[in-house]
């Protein structure tokens, strides 16, 4: 089993619908994040937590909402969907203390298409 | 803040010929260095990292890359490419002794051609 999962892998939805893509982890990571990849860009930070109740916008936060229900639990939510929100969206973790490198560990990805 | 430049969106090369992905990237402040693989439908995953002391390092699979901070590079080598190598390379930047907020290019597509 993966050690970050992302649900669902896919989704087609229409404009204007609220949408949820979830994120769990067995990695016992403290830190979690959700970056959105579009072709050409590269990946751009939505929103990242420190833990449960440390949550920080990142660079393209409007539109997006999250939620950390647990350390191993982080969702993005996205209030009404428009078409410019479709993307292939990760979850990503991290460990604090002694291991301040930065290095992410990221899950398969959830493609979102809005219609 | 920092940023970073792929200045190549697309490689294409030969199998068994030598490649060259190139990452430039600006900070005010020391750094920490990553180049990302995303193999096709599949989620990044950690080629090699810099983070101090030998400015060349290297992946188990033969990738290396060497920090040059006069030139603020980190340029992503191989010296014989496989046709499994063919993936999108992704370089990062994060402040050195802040582990958050990475900060990605925007890719190098690399494909590997019989």
């Amino acid at each position: 089993d993966a050690d970050v999962t992302q649900t669902p892998r896919n989704r087609i939805t229409k404009t204007g619908k609220r949408i949820m893509l979830e994120c769990s982890q067995t990695k016992g990571h403290d830190r979690m994040y959700w970056y959105r990849q579009d072709p050409g860009l590269g990946l751009r930070l939505i929103y990242y937590s420190f833990d449960v109740k440390d949550i920080n916008k990142g660079e393209i936060s409007d539109g997006y909402s999250v939620s950390r229900q647990a350390q191993a639990k982080f969702s993005l939510s996205l209030e009404s969907a428009i078409p410019n929100q479709t993307a292939l969206y990760f979850c990503a973790t991290s460990e604090t203390g002694n291991s301040r490198t930065g290095e992410l560990f990221f899950g398969e990805g959830s493609r979102l298409t809005v219609l | 803040a920092q940023s970073v430049t792929q200045l190549d969106s697309q490689v294409p090369v030969f199998e068994e010929a030598p490649v060259e992905l190139r990452c430039n990237y600006s900070s005010s402040v020391s750094v920490y260095l990553f180049w990302y693989v995303q193999y096709p439908n599949q989620g990044l995953q950690l080629l090699l990292k810099y983070l101090s002391g030998s400015t060349l390092v290297e992946s188990i699979n033969g990738f290396e890359a060497e920090f040059n901070k006069s030139q603020t590079s980190f340029h992503l080598r191989k010296p014989s490419v496989h046709i499994s190598d063919t993936a999108e390379y992704f370089c990062a930047v994060s402040p050195g002794g802040s582990n958050y907020k990475l900060t990605f290019g925007k890719g190098t597509l690399l494909t590997v051609n019989p």
